[in-house]
């Protein structure tokens, strides 16, 4: 299958910092990147989802200014936490969905785990 | 009312047992259903998708039922391996395709 990778796998910063996480589809071209979340013992809830070449369209209750989404090559996307706080502590995984694709299949990356202290 | 409603477990079942998993979805107009596993501390894979006709993949069976917006995962003969949280995912066709996830059922799968 298509493999996508993320960097950093993990991160620990201080409050009021910028981390930036970057997805990248290894073998594939990824026209859709798609940006999740999940805490503790919850299910993953969707934050945004990008094409490349376009602004990022985002889920209800997520905040843009606050998550920078940037897709700008058909192989990278990044998420911007801009000053982060323990609350934005949670496990983020992104996706990618490339062309062409049958059964909306996503492939997701191994995710970052973000403390924010 | 939530997009995709699992069961949370736990299932603690023997080896060798079977055991079935449901989920329920609120959008009838969903077109796509997966199952999806994830390993704890990992990022979700695709196990199987689950279409319309019922389909069959080695132990795992899933079965789709549109009238009741149910869909079932049963995993036959378990193995130690498949302890996992299982994830019911629905495509709910809404602009870029978003996927909908349950909050998973966890199993163990005991020697």
């Amino acid at each position: 299958g298509a493999v996508v990778s993320q960097h950093p796998s993990r991160v620990i910063c201080k409050s009021g910092t910028s981390v930036k996480i970057e997805c990248r589809s290894l073998d594939f071209q990824a026209t859709t990147m798609f940006w999740y979340r999940q805490f503790p013992k919850q299910s993953l809830m969707l934050m945004a989802t990008s094409n490349e070449g376009s602004k990022a369209t985002y889920e209800q209750g997520v905040e843009k200014d606050k998550f920078l989404i940037n897709h700008a090559s058909l192989t990278l996307s990044t998420l911007t936490v801009t000053s982060a706080h323990p609350e934005d502590s949670s496990f983020y995984i992104c996706s990618a969905r490339g062309q062409p694709s049958s059964y909306n299949e996503q492939f997701f990356g191994p995710g970052t785990r973000l403390t924010v202290l | 009312r939530k997009e995709v409603e699992q069961d949370p477990g736990p299932f603690n079942v023997p080896e060798g047992a079977t055991v079935a998993f449901n989920c329920t979805y609120s959008n009838s107009a969903s077109q796509s259903f997966f199952w999806y596993r994830q390993d704890c501390r990992k990022e979700p894979k695709l196990l199987m998708s689950v279409y319309s006709s019922g389909n069959e993949d080695g132990r795992f069976t899933a079965q789709l039922n549109r009238a009741s917006q149910y869909i079932s995962l049963l995993i036959r003969d378990s193995k130690l391996s498949d302890s996992a949280t299982y994830l019911c995912v629905v495509n709910a066709v809404r602009g870029a395709n978003n996927l909908f996830f349950g909050t998973g059922t966890r199993l163990t799968v005991i020697p």
